[in-house]
C-alpha cells in the first residue's frame, strides 16, 4: 500500500516569488509520481509525471519537481508565481504492479497575492 | 485522441433519491475506469475502480455502488442519497502506465 503527505495544506506568496509545494511517499514498490492541478470547480489536469530517467522533471506552467529516492519526495517548484497559479495542487502515486489506480495527497491550495 | 465525459456538471438532490452520475470515455479501448470523491475541504478519496466490464473494486464501504455495462461506461448510483454523500464527484480513466485523465467533475449537494 500506498500513501502520500502533503505537508502544507495552504501556502500564501506574493506573485513574482517563488514557490515550493512539498510532497512525500511511502511505498514497498517502485511508483510514478505525478503532481496535478485543480481549478475551482473543475477536474484535474496533469502538471507533471515522474516514470522514470531523469530525477528532474518539467512540467506545464513553468511548474518542475525533482524525485528524491533517498526522501521518498517529489517537491513541485516554480521560480516565479503568477495570479492565475491559484489553484488547488495534489500530489499522487501509482503502484507500477497495480496498474495506474491512484493515492493522493491532501491537496496544497496555493494563494497567490498580488 | 482521448476524451472522457461526466455529467451532469451539477445536481441538487434531496435525502432519501437516487442518484446516478455518469461518465464516458471515448478514443480508446478496455481503459481502466475509476470513480472519485472529494469532499469540501478535503483531498480526493478514491471510490471504485474498474478494469473491464462488469469488474469493479469498491475502495471504501459506503451509499453508493458502481456499475460498467459496456467497455466505455462507468456509473455511480444511489438508491437512497444522505447527506454526507454531498460532495464532488470526479471520474477518470487511464491506459496501461500512463497517467489518469479526469473529467470535468459533478458537484452534487444533498439537501
Amino acid at each position: 500500500a500506498q500513501s502520500v503527505t502533503q505537508l502544507d495544506s495552504q501556502v500564501p506568496v506574493f506573485e513574482e516569488a517563488p514557490v515550493e509545494l512539498r510532497c512525500n511517499y511511502s511505498s514497498s514498490v517502485s511508483v510514478y509520481l505525478f503532481w496535478y492541478v485543480q481549478y475551482p470547480n473543475q477536474g484535474l489536469q496533469l502538471l507533471l509525471k515522474y516514470l522514470s530517467g531523469s530525477t528532474l522533471v518539467k512540467g506545464i506552467n513553468g511548474f518542475e519537481a525533482e524525485f528524491n529516492k533517498s526522501q521518498t519526495s517529489f517537491h513541485l517548484r516554480k521560480p516565479s508565481v503568477h495570479i492565475s497559479d491559484t489553484a488547488e495542487y495534489f500530489c499522487a502515486v501509482s503502484d507500477r504492479k497495480a496498474g495506474n489506480m491512484l493515492t493522493f495527497g491532501g491537496g496544497t491550495r496555493l494563494m497567490v497575492k498580488p | 485522441s482521448q476524451t472522457i465525459h461526466q455529467w451532469p456538471a451539477t445536481l441538487v438532490q434531496p435525502v432519501g433519491s437516487p442518484l446516478s452520475l455518469e461518465c464516458t470515455v471515448e478514443g480508446t479501448s478496455n481503459p481502466n475506469l475509476y470513480w472519485y470523491r472529494q469532499a469540501a475541504g478535503r483531498g480526493l478519496q478514491l471510490l471504485f475502480y474498474s478494469i473491464g466490464i462488469d469488474q469493479i473494486s469498491s475502495e471504501v464501504p459506503q451509499n453508493l455502488s458502481a456499475s460498467r455495462p459496456q467497455d466505455r461506461q462507468f456509473i455511480l448510483s444511489s438508491k437512497k442519497l444522505l447527506l454526507s454523500d454531498s460532495g464532488f464527484y470526479l471520474c477518470a480513466w487511464s491506459g496501461t502506465n500512463t497517467e489518469a485523465f479526469f473529467g470535468q467533475g459533478t458537484r452534487l449537494t444533498v439537501v
